[in-house]
């Protein structure tokens, strides 16, 4: 079956714009992950939802960064304010269930984020 | 904060000869599992081995894993250059926040044809 899926797959932006990014997980999958991941670093947890609602979203860097999914399906995060520092892969990943820790994670291709 | 960190940073093996990656990290854990990812983009799950496990395999992969030392190990036997990627561990907490997964710096593997 299809994998996870992100969109867009690059998307170059200037300081100050808003931008979202798409994230479409496994069909079943009640879990949905966001990470960041900047040059020459593992990823970082950002986000979690399980079903509609944010579990855990105390990887957000700041106020700027907000993620919402709504019928707890489709993931969309949303940067305000764009800055530099903020280019990077941001990456989404789904599985079965999140609360046992024990569901394997599956990513997605990613989205490369640059801040001009 | 990144809890795991692998050793070596750069790895850069013959075509045919076995690569060992090591991950070391710091607290209590349900699982730790490896992935592989090429180009910067997305990571592909290649083993998950449990708290309560030492030794896991499949096909070309081997993973020990030792929760006294807190570390665990990948081996890739017979390597390819297809093999050449990016390696990270990734561990899961046995405490609260036990869905994430916290990654290490990762190794770059290179395998010469």
């Amino acid at each position: 079956g299809a994998g996870v899926s992100q969109t867009p797959s690059n998307k170059v932006t200037e300081k100050g714009k808003y931008v979202e990014l798409r994230c479409d997980p496994i069909s079943g999958h009640t879990a949905l992950y966001w990470y960041r991941q900047s040059l020459g670093q593992g990823p970082e947890f950002l986000i979690y939802f399980q079903g509609t609602g944010a579990a855990d979203d105390s990887g957000l860097p700041n106020d700027r960064f907000f993620a919402v999914r709504p019928e707890g399906s489709v993931s969309t995060l949303k940067i305000q304010r764009t800055e530099r520092g903020d280019s990077a892969v941001y990456l989404c990943a789904s599985s079965l269930s999140g609360a046992s820790g024990r569901s394997e994670q599956f990513f997605g291709p990613g989205t490369r984020l640059t801040v001009l | 904060s990144q809890q795991g960190e692998e050793d070596p940073q750069a790895l850069s093996i013959q075509e045919g000869e076995n690569a060992t990656m090591n991950c070391s990290y710091k607290t209590s854990i349900n699982n730790l599992q490896w992935y592989r990812q090429n180009s910067g983009r997305g990571l592909v799950h290649l083993i998950l081995i449990r708290s309560n496990e030492r030794e896991k395999h499949s096909g070309r992969l081997r993973v020990t894993l030792d929760t006294s030392k807190k570390s665990s190990s990948l081996l890739i036997t017979a390597s390819r250059a297809a093999d050449t990627a990016s390696y990270f561990c990734a561990t899961q907490y046995s405490g609260a926040g036990s869905y994430q997964l916290t990654f290490g710096k990762g190794t770059k593997l290179s395998v010469i044809p």
